[in-house]
């Protein structure tokens, strides 16, 4: 079965920092770009981080020196290291891919893993 | 960039059309036509309905079209079904490797 499944999330002070997994199954992992996409409750979605196949990185400013997005293709496992972690960084945090190349779409998403940041 | 701006809300009777427009800048919406929708539903994942401004992806009702003009791209479902209820997410490339969501529309079906 094609999917993307993620773990990692939790409850985690602010400064503090986690780990996110998302293990990928059902597709070449490796042929594909890789992206972390969150949304606060109740609130839209925010693209967090994108890795191309060649390993590149892209991040928007609001997350950019504090996220780091990196991909292990031997195995099918994407990541998101975050660290410097802030209340505003609450929500839910989906794995989603893309194809390869320009940012066009993202055609498969996993169900998400909850990050709070809370005292 | 700041996000893209979609209406809160919109309503339709089941079998009626709707449009959900998508604003966005020059730099974004404006520059490229690759502006998708995404379809999430309460509690789940969003679900991807309509890229690079217009393509339906395999398994996708044919309700469901995309277009553009000028800054501004749309999402238009026909034949309303209370299946659509949901809320709707535009995408846009903005340059340099970015992307920008829109805020998000909830669809009501009377």
């Amino acid at each position: 079965e094609v999917q993307l499944v993620e773990s990692g999330g939790g409850l985690v002070q602010p400064g503090g920092s986690l780990r996110l997994s998302c293990a990928a199954s059902g597709f070449t992992f490796s042929s594909y770009d890789m992206h972390w996409v969150r949304q606060a409750t109740g609130k839209g979605l925010e693209w967090v981080s994108a890795i191309g196949t060649a390993g590149d990185t892209y991040y928007p400013g609001s997350v950019k020196g504090r996220f780091t997005i990196s991909r292990e293709n031997a195995k099918n496992s994407l990541y998101l290291q975050m660290n410097s972690l802030r209340a505003g960084d609450t929500a839910v945090y989906y794995c989603a891919r893309g194809p390869h190349g320009v940012v066009t779409y993202f055609d498969l998403w996993g169900r998400g893993t909850l990050v709070t940041v809370s005292s | 960039q700041s996000a893209l701006t979609q209406p809160a809300s919109v309503s339709g009777s089941p079998g009626q059309s709707i449009t959900i427009s998508c604003t966005g800048t020059s730099s974004d919406v404006g520059s490229y036509n690759l502006v998708s929708w995404y379809q999430q539903h309460p509690g789940k994942a969003p679900k991807l309905m309509i890229y690079e401004g217009s393509k339906r992806p395999s398994g996708v009702s044919n309700r469901f079209s995309g277009s553009k003009s000028g800054n501004t791209a749309s999402l238009t479902i026909s034949g309303l079904q209370a299946e659509d209820e949901a809320d709707y997410y535009c995408c846009s490339y903005a340059g340099s490797s970015a992307v920008v969501f829109g805020g998000g529309t909830k669809l009501t079906v009377l």
